[in-house]
């Protein structure tokens, strides 16, 4: 079974540019969870797609949405970066149902310049 | 408001030595806890969770709901022990990807 995997690993951009990040849930999985890690603090959850449709958000602006693809697989895009968007993102992915777990991607670092 | 607490951002132990790192939550109602892991160079991954009330690699975590506390101990760490360590807490409504983590802690094993 393969895993949850991410791309690209690394990127840079300019303040005020966009940025789709990708993502490729593991086998079986229909549910994706996105995530925001700042240098030294704890994974903050962005929002959750389940068959396509956004199920869940937390505190972030709506400049940052989402897609989920009929493979499951799925886009973060961030309009209008700022500085404070630089961070690590994380791709989760689970099917859904209590008890299952969520596998996470290694993620993707982004630097706004 | 729901948060994750994890006081300590580095824990510096000995191999041998027992471990135990420290997790408080806020929340009002009946969460469930978790705690991640994550090994030099490689992905976040769980460790455990309260609902299932097992031992993982020596660890074991037991919820005080009283002292809405969720401590993660092992009573001899050893150098393959070294990780960064976060607990994470999802509440009973929440989608079901969405969790809340602390700001973690190092564990350094030192032989």
């Amino acid at each position: 079974e393969t895993g949850v995997t991410q791309s690209p690993t690394h990127l840079i951009k300019t303040r005020g540019q966009q940025v789709t990040l990708r993502c490729s849930s593991q086998s079986g999985h229909n549910t994706v969870s996105w995530y925001q890690q700042a240098l030294g603090q704890g994974p903050q959850f962005i929002f959750q797609y389940y068959r396509e449709e956004e199920n869940g958000r937390g505190n972030f602006p709506p400049r940052f949405s989402g897609l989920q693809f009929p493979n499951y697989s799925s886009e973060l895009n961030v309009n209008a970066l700022e500085l404070d968007d630089s961070a690590l993102y994380l791709c989760a992915s689970s099917s859904r149902g209590a008890g299952n777990t969520i596998y996470f991607g290694e993620g993707s670092w982004l630097t706004v310049v | 408001a729901q948060r994750v607490t994890q006081p300590e951002k580095l824990l510096s132990v000995f191999k041998g030595a027992p471990v135990e790192l420290k997790c408080n939550y806020s929340y009002s109602g009946s969460p469930e806890l978790f705690w991640y892991v994550q090994y030099s160079r490689q992905r976040l991954q769980l460790l455990l969770r309260h609902i299932s009330r097992e031992s993982i690699k020596g660890f074991t975590a037991d919820l005080n709901k009283g002292e809405t506390s969720f401590h993660l101990k092992k009573p001899f760490a050893q150098e393959e022990d070294s990780a960064m360590y976060y607990c994470a807490l999802k509440g009973r409504t929440d989608s079901w990807g969405k969790l809340q983590f602390g700001a973690g802690t190092q564990v350094v094993v030192t032989p």
